[in-house]
Formats: C-alpha cells, sequence, structure tokens
C-alpha cells in the first residue's frame, strides 16, 4: 500500500520568505502527483499536478518537482504572502484513479 | 474547471439516525466518483470508490453496511451513513473524475452525530 509523508508537519515563516515543502512516497509508480489547499473547515482547491512522465509543473510563485525514482515531490513556494497561510497536502495516485493523501503540511505565513 | 458540489456543507444528527450526503458534477458527467473521510488534524483517508451503475468498492476497514453508497447517474453519487454514532462524525470529501485523470474535489460536509 502507498504511503505518504509530509515533512515538516507545521512550518511558520515571516512574509516575503521562500519555503519548501516535501512530500514522500514509498511506491514509486505512480501515475500522476497533486498538491492541493486546505483552508480550515473547507474543501480542497488544487494548486498543481505532475503527470508520471514530468519532472516539474509551476504555476506563478508555486513550483513543483517530481522524482519518481527516489519517491520525493517538493512544493515551492516563493515570496510567501499571508493569503498563503493554510493546509498543504500532496496526493499519488497509483493508477488514475485512486488517491493516497499525505499527513499535510500547516502553513503560517506571518505579516 | 469542473466544479462538484455536496449537500448539505453541514449537518448535525442524533446518534442512531441515518444521514445521506450527495455529491453532484454540475457541469461534466463523472463516470468515476470517491468518498474520503477526513478527521480532526488528519488528512484524508478513501473511503470507497464508485462507478456509475455498479457497486462501490470499499477500501479495507470501511464498513459497506455503514456506508452506504450509491451512483445511480453520471452527475451524482450519495453517501448514506446509516445508524450514525459519535465517532462518525468527520468531514466527508467527494471527489469525481471524468474521462480524464484529474479529479474534482467537493467542498466537503460535516458531519456531528450527538
Amino acid at each position: 500500500k502507498q504511503e505518504v509523508t509530509q515533512i515538516p508537519a507545521a512550518l511558520s515563516v515571516p512574509e516575503g520568505e521562500n519555503l519548501v515543502l516535501n512530500c514522500s512516497f514509498t511506491d514509486s509508480a505512480i501515475y500522476n502527483l497533486q498538491w492541493f489547499r486546505q483552508d480550515p473547515g473547507k474543501g480542497l482547491t488544487s494548486l498543481l499536478l505532475i503527470q508520471s512522465s514530468q519532472r516539474e509543473q509551476t504555476s506563478g510563485r508555486l513550483n513543483a518537482s517530481l522524482d519518481k525514482s527516489s519517491g520525493r515531490s517538493t512544493l515551492y513556494i516563493a515570496a510567501s504572502q499571508p493569503g498563503d497561510s493554510a493546509t498543504y497536502l500532496c496526493a499519488v495516485a497509483l493508477t488514475g484513479n485512486q488517491f493516497y493523501f499525505g499527513t499535510g503540511t500547516s502553513l503560517t505565513v506571518i505579516p | 474547471g469542473a466544479v462538484v458540489s455536496q449537500h448539505p456543507s453541514w449537518v448535525i444528527c442524533k446518534s442512531g439516525t441515518s444521514v445521506k450526503i450527495e455529491c453532484r458534477s454540475l457541469d461534466f458527467q463523472a463516470t468515476t466518483m470517491f468518498w474520503y473521510r477526513q478527521f480532526p488534524k488528519q488528512s484524508l483517508m478513501l473511503m470507497a470508490t464508485s462507478n456509475e451503475g455498479s457497486k462501490a468498492t470499499y477500501e479495507q476497514g470501511v464498513e459497506k453496511d455503514k456506508f452506504l453508497i450509491n451512483h445511480a447517474s453520471l452527475t451524482l453519487s450519495t453517501l448514506t451513513v446509516t445508524s450514525a454514532h459519535p465517532e462518525d462524525s468527520s468531514f466527508y470529501i467527494c471527489s469525481a473524475q471524468g474521462g480524464g485523470a484529474i479529479q474534482f474535489f467537493g467542498p466537503g460536509t460535516r458531519l456531528t452525530v450527538l
């Protein structure tokens, strides 16, 4: 069974800092990997989707990388803002269907 | 992008009653829908996968007789929590998938069982 781990569990940074969130998974035979944002008590907002054949995806201040062989992905957030405060979830799909979610990183950006 | 809705957004019920949660894909046909559960400060755990017109596939440890899933049309799946107990209190999130690999997630339903 796929195990997905995210480090750190919580992170607090001053506004303007660049930061990196880490995600590791045990089964490298993935179909794709997706990063989500979840605000308290809310559903999920998809941020970036990386197909298994890709190494990275970028959207605005966000950049996600994927290294399948080592079972790792990172989400890089540039010039962090207080509005980026949320929980960030990494999810891995082994086929086109089932997602296995990581434990999440709770980010607080201090003004 | 595609929109998935859930109804209700929150529900409070007495122990022993049944609660139905709806998940709808508003602007696309969802051949597959997924149901997840999230306990406080924990990540999402997949409960079951349902394909339109067939029985749902449940993850290990999820009681199929307690969590009834119906996917009767390409735009609607329902999750019924039968004889709910306080330990069933959780945040339930559905997702829907059309022809591609991307899942679109609903806003979630918060269930509180008294």
